[in-house]
């Protein structure tokens, strides 16, 4: 079974702190993302990754970046974190097409940090 | 971004009924999954689509990819307490990025 760990369930931070967000994978899939969750707004994709020290934009990546160092870690950096940021974050993993994986994979989801921004 | 039309937002159903959500979208896509959350927890793929017109069945759930490929729909069967969470629609249209629906609340009276 894929396995998607995220380091926190639950984060409480102040406004102005710098964030840090940790989620591992364990299937050396080449494909990471990082969501925010709200209510009524489904997820939303901040940044997502397809190599190590590769990234692309999502469609809310203002007031983020992100980290791939290591193929299984993908790290999410609130720089200077607001009250607006309080949310569900969600990372999920997926490999790339042709890796045996086929073009279609699903992406599989860790379990989420509830970040409370004070 | 776009986002897929998911409806209903929330459901309130009796124990044994059936259900049906849809997500609809203006544009075409090439895949469509559906993804359950239970509270605390992260989405779990349910069911995936890749072909118009597919129909595929997971015990009780099954999900229909719309042969226009703007649509899909999940019904579950018999519904029964621990089908209450969060349900997601999402589609591909090329690469590895997912557009996701909203969401459908499922509340099951027992």
């Amino acid at each position: 079974d894929v396995k998607v760990t995220q380091s926190s369930r639950y984060l409480v931070k102040r406004t102005g702190e710098k964030v840090f967000l940790e989620c591992v994978q364990d299937m050396d899939h080449e494909n990471m993302f990082w969501y925010r969750q709200d209510p009524g707004l489904g997820l939303r994709l901040i940044y997502f990754s397809y190599d190590v020290k590769m990234k692309e934009k999502g469609d809310i990546p203002e007031g983020y970046s992100v980290s791939r160092e290591k193929k299984e870690r993908f790290s999410l950096i609130l720089e200077s974190a607001s009250t607006n940021q309080t949310s569900m974050y969600l990372c999920a993993s997926s490999p790339l097409p042709g890796t045996g994986g086929g073009s279609n994979q699903p992406q599989h989801f860790g379990d989420g940090t509830r970040l409370s921004i004070l | 971004g776009q986002q897929l039309n998911q409806s209903p937002q929330s459901m309130f159903i009796q124990e044994g009924e059936d259900v049906s959500m849809n997500c609809t979208s203006s544009s075409i896509f090439n895949t469509w999954l559906w993804y359950k959350q239970d509270p605390g927890e992260g989405p779990v793929l349910l069911i995936a689509l890749y072909k118009a017109g597919e129909l595929t069945s997971n015990g009780r759930l099954t999900a229909q990819f719309g042969i226009t490929r703007k649509d899909s729909f999940l019904n579950i069967s018999a519904s029964i307490p621990s089908d209450v969470g969060i349900y997601f629609c999402a589609g591909r249209q090329y690469g590895n990025k997912l557009v996701f629906g909203a969401g459908t609340i499922l509340r099951v009276k027992s």
